[in-house]
């Protein structure tokens, strides 16, 4: 059981380039969200879907767009990398009403 | 700025010892979830607080959330090595999208 999966892992990206980052899950979950984690600054949400075809803005959702076009998976873009967009990024799945959050091992994105 | 604070933001303790990581909000907490991150890694689930007053336990590690929901407590007793790494409370506040504290950061000495 995988649960949810990020693709890549790592990536190194010049300023200006654009690139796409996957995250899948395997567990049926309705709700899927797009974080990025900075040092001192934990987690902060930007973009969450509550289903299939749906996406809504977080709390930093400037310079990214998403896509949700099957339930199992969640794609985070970066349409012109900036420097500022360079830290780590985690994908979370979870089911409908108060459940945890299941996350993805992250994906460490650099741009130069 | 920070919905959700973390304290302290980080913590040597030695082995065998407990210790008490903090998470406070000024306003009502819905669904208050603690986790675990290893560097490098994702975060691992420890528990989930709804309740004003509830209090969870598994193994050596126990989560309270107090009665106004505005401040919820991780204790671990008899601290390990395998506890270290770095906490992280996350919650719906207000009713809106989740928000998580900055994290501590815990060490345990052998």
């Amino acid at each position: 059981n995988a649960g949810v999966t990020q693709t890549p892992k790592f990536r190194v990206l010049k300023t200006g380039q654009s690139m796409t980052l996957l995250c899948a899950q395997d567990m049926n979950h309705e709700y899927m969200y797009w974080y990025r984690q900075d040092p001192g600054m934990g987690l902060r949400l930007i973009h969450y879907s509550v289903g299939e075809g749906t996406t809504a803005k977080g709390e930093v959702p400037d310079g990214y767009n998403v896509s949700r076009l099957k339930k199992q998976n969640f794609l985070l873009g970066l349409e012109s990398a900036a420097p500022s967009q360079t830290s780590v990024y985690f994908c979370a799945s979870s089911g409908q009403g108060w459940q945890p959050q299941h996350f993805g091992d992250g994906t460490r994105l650099s741009i130069l | 700025s920070q919905e959700l604070e973390q304290s302290p933001q980080s913590l040597i303790v030695q082995e065998g010892k407990n210790l008490t990581i903090n998470c406070t909000s000024s306003k009502t907490l819905y669904g208050l979830y603690w986790y675990k991150q290893k560097y490098g890694e994702g975060l691992i689930f420890l528990m989930m607080l709804q309740k004003g007053g509830e209090e969870k336990s598994h193994e050596k590690i126990t989560a309270k959330l107090d009665e106004k929901k505005q401040q919820s407590s991780l204790h671990i007793t008899a601290s390990q090595p395998s506890h270290a790494g770095i906490y992280l409370c996350g919650a719906d506040i207000d009713g809106n999208d989740m928000r998580f504290g900055a994290g501590t950061r815990l060490t345990v000495k052998p």
